[in-house]
């Protein structure tokens, strides 16, 4: 089970960080990835990070302003979110990343408007 | 970066029919291709992984084949539940991708 939390309304150049709680799977043993989807709109890969935190990618449109994050002794994942912009408007999940994603929160909204 | 195109954008089934929904690569992915249903207000679920695996608890009137750049995703007998939008998704060379999606409607 993957539980998001931290998602809220938030204006243009702001920060938020969100957090994804795991259970139910050894979390340590799996990389983790983000996912969003903005309104209406199709899946977008955010982030990954493997099991130990050894690798770690971005997507372009958001690198250099998100940094991923994960605490294995307390079973979960973040997303530190800064210079926040309308486009990055969306749902985002949290996802087991076995290259397939096979287990998937349930989804937080982060809203960037003024 | 592999572009994933899906084909049709819309697809509208009568209930008892076959959905055949299709995944093009932009580049070989060899058989590392998943799919993933979504229904409004849900997280994506997984369907189908490496190709043609199906993933616990996905009902036998899903099936994946095709290999390379080639992928279809079929529904044997369309239920009324499985009104959804469908993604493929590549992970075989980073960033692993998704495609478009395709709508399931129920006619």
């Amino acid at each position: 089970l993957l539980v998001e939390s931290g998602g809220g309304l938030v204006q243009p150049g702001g920060s938020l960080r969100l957090s994804c709680a795991a259970s139910g799977f050894t979390f340590s043993t799996y990389s983790m990835t983000w996912v969003r989807q903005a309104p209406g709109k199709g899946l977008e890969w955010v982030s990954y990070i493997s099991s130990s935190s050894s690798t770690i990618y971005y997507a372009d449109s958001v690198k250099g302003r998100f940094t991923i994050s994960r605490d294995n002794a307390k079973n979960s994942l973040y997303l530190q979110m800064n210079s926040l912009r309308a486009e990055d408007t969306a749902v985002y999940y949290c996802a087991r990343d076995r290259g397939y994603r096979d287990y998937w929160g349930q989804g937080t909204l982060v809203s960037v408007s003024s | 970066e592999i572009v994933m195109t899906q084909s049709p954008a819309t697809l509208s089934v009568s209930p008892g029919e076959r959905a055949t929904l299709s995944c093009r690569a932009s580049q070989s992915v060899s058989s590392k291709l998943a799919w993933y249903q979504q229904k409004p207000g849900q997280a994506p679920r997984l369907l189908i992984y490496g190709a043609s695996t199906r993933a616990t608890g996905i009902p036998d009137r899903f099936s994946g084949s095709g290999s390379g750049t080639e992928f279809t995703l079929t529904i044997s007998s369309l239920q009324s539940e499985d009104s959804a939008v469908y993604y493929c998704q590549q992970y075989n060379n980073w960033p692993w991708t998704f495609g478009q999606g395709t709508k399931v409607e129920i006619k």
